[in-house]
């Protein structure tokens, strides 16, 4: 059974630095694309960053782009989403997903909740 | 980056059959499909359908996704009270090389 564990998730000042983790198991970790997807309150799901398997190719929505930074590491089964400058408008839930290059969004997280406020 | 469109609210009766719609471009829907995802909040997204309109592994046969030029559409038939959820359609703007969602459809069985 695949499953993705969220963490890091917390309440930060405008300004600041979070790092969200997301721990896979039960899969070929390194064969997955991993994708990260956010859904602030009362709003719709919005893409944030993708990873292709193997390392290949990082990719980044322009709402985040130059502030967020997506790594993985295949030896431990783990995805980050490293981000920066925080803003009001980057409050929301963060959900992993894995999946093949190609369809990406196969598996879920739970989520990990990030709150940007003073 | 534009997203794709997507109806904000369709509603039928208990039975009935539910068509959603999710319109794109050449660079995302009609270059590579869409996939089709049910949410019900508190929980996370499902899939319900892969780009190539199939259904993974658990997924009821009342859900089928298609696909005509730059618009995919999913048809929920026999509906049932816990199908009422949110609904997204999402495909890889190839030109751009960024993931576009939908603004979801809130699906409610009356």
């Amino acid at each position: 059974e695949v499953q993705l564990l969220e963490s890091g998730g917390d309440l930060v000042q405008p300004g600041g630095s979070l790092r969200l983790s997301c721990a896979a198991s039960g899969l070929s970790f390194s064969s997955y694309a991993m994708t990260w997807v956010r859904q602030a309150p009362a709003k719709g799901l919005e893409w944030v960053s993708a990873i292709g398997s193997h390392g290949r190719g990082l990719y980044y929505a322009d709402s985040v782009k130059g502030r967020f930074t997506i790594s993985r590491d295949n030896s431990n089964n783990m995805v980050w989403l490293q981000m920066n400058s925080l803003r009001a408008e980057d409050t929301a839930l963060y959900y992993c997903a894995a999946g093949s290059d190609t369809d990406p969004l196969d598996f879920w997280g739970q989520g990990t909740l990030v709150t940007v406020s003073s | 980056q534009a997203g794709l469109t997507q109806p904000p609210s369709v509603s039928k009766g208990l039975g009935q059959t539910a068509t959603l719609t999710c319109t794109g471009n050449s660079n995302d829907v009609g270059d590579r499909g869409a996939v089709w995802l049910q949410h019900h909040q508190g929980h996370p997204p499902k899939l319900l359908s892969d780009r190539h309109n199939n259904r993974p592994s658990g997924i009821s046969e009342r859900f089928s996704a298609s696909r005509s030029g730059n618009t995919a559409s999913l048809t929920i038939t026999g509906l049932q009270p816990e199908d009422e959820a949110d609904y997204y359609c999402s495909a890889w703007e190839s030109r751009l090389e960024v993931r576009v969602f939908g603004g979801g459809t809130k699906l409610t069985v009356l």
